[in-house]
């Protein structure tokens, strides 16, 4: 089955700095990769996701890139703020499944 | 933007007692999902459905079961519950062929 590792597990940063956490995945089969979000007593928020025929995309103050050859996918925040301070899971979704496999979070901190 | 409820919010419980936890989805959505999540933030899937009366046990072995009589609604219910099965449960759905989750806000259960 798909395996997903993330780090780090705990990213501490300034506001105003730029923030990036990484995933690696196991599966070739695996085309689909969300990123959710997840903030204090609430259930995981898709904030962007990439499938496997694009390299990179971009909303706003996120992008995420996919290097399909080395199985590896990242999530970049710039500029960030406090509000941006929560838990970040990835996942990789193999073609067909629907059923995603997540990393273990990441733990973002925005200090003011 | 997601229609989905989780109830209660909060459940304190003694050992040995029958519970159910509520989700119900209002989008018409044929997937749904039960996650549980540890204090290190992991996300376990326990059951999922493709639609009515699917239900498959997902990675993480559970005691507790769930039905889907009717699109909306995916109890998970534990017929006797014990302090091991303290932790947040989250419920999610999907639409076919959309691969994004949208999650409830979760239920904290706390056995005693």
């Amino acid at each position: 089955g798909e395996n997903v590792e993330q780090h780090p597990s705990t990213l501490s940063v300034q506001e105003g700095d730029s923030a990036v956490i990484k995933c690696t995945y196991s599966d070739s089969a695996s085309n689909y990769f969300p990123w959710y979000k997840q903030e204090l007593g609430k259930g995981p928020q898709l904030i962007i996701d990439i499938r496997s025929n694009v390299g990179e995309k971009k909303d706003q103050r996120i992008a995420v890139t996919l290097n399909k050859t080395a199985k590896h996918f990242s999530l970049h925040i710039t500029e960030t703020q406090p509000e941006d301070s929560a838990v970040y899971f990835c996942a990789a979704t193999p073609g067909g499944s629907y059923i995603p496999t997540f990393g273990r979070g990441t733990s973002l901190i925005v200090h003011p | 933007e997601a229609d989905i409820y989780q109830t209660p919010r909060y459940l304190v419980i003694g050992t040995g007692k029958k519970i159910t936890l509520e989700c119900s989805q209002t989008m018409g959505h044929d997937k749904m999902y039960w996650y549980q999540q540890d204090p290190g933030m992991e996300l376990h899937l326990i059951h999922y459905s493709y639609g009515v009366n699917s239900t498959e046990k997902g990675d993480l072995s559970s005691e507790s079961t769930v039905s889907r009589i009717r699109t909306e609604h995916f109890p998970l219910t534990l017929e006797s519950a014990r302090p091991s099965h303290t932790s947040q449960y989250l419920c999610a759905s999907s639409e076919t062929p959309n691969e994004k989750l949208f999650f409830g806000s979760g239920t904290q259960l706390s056995v005693l």
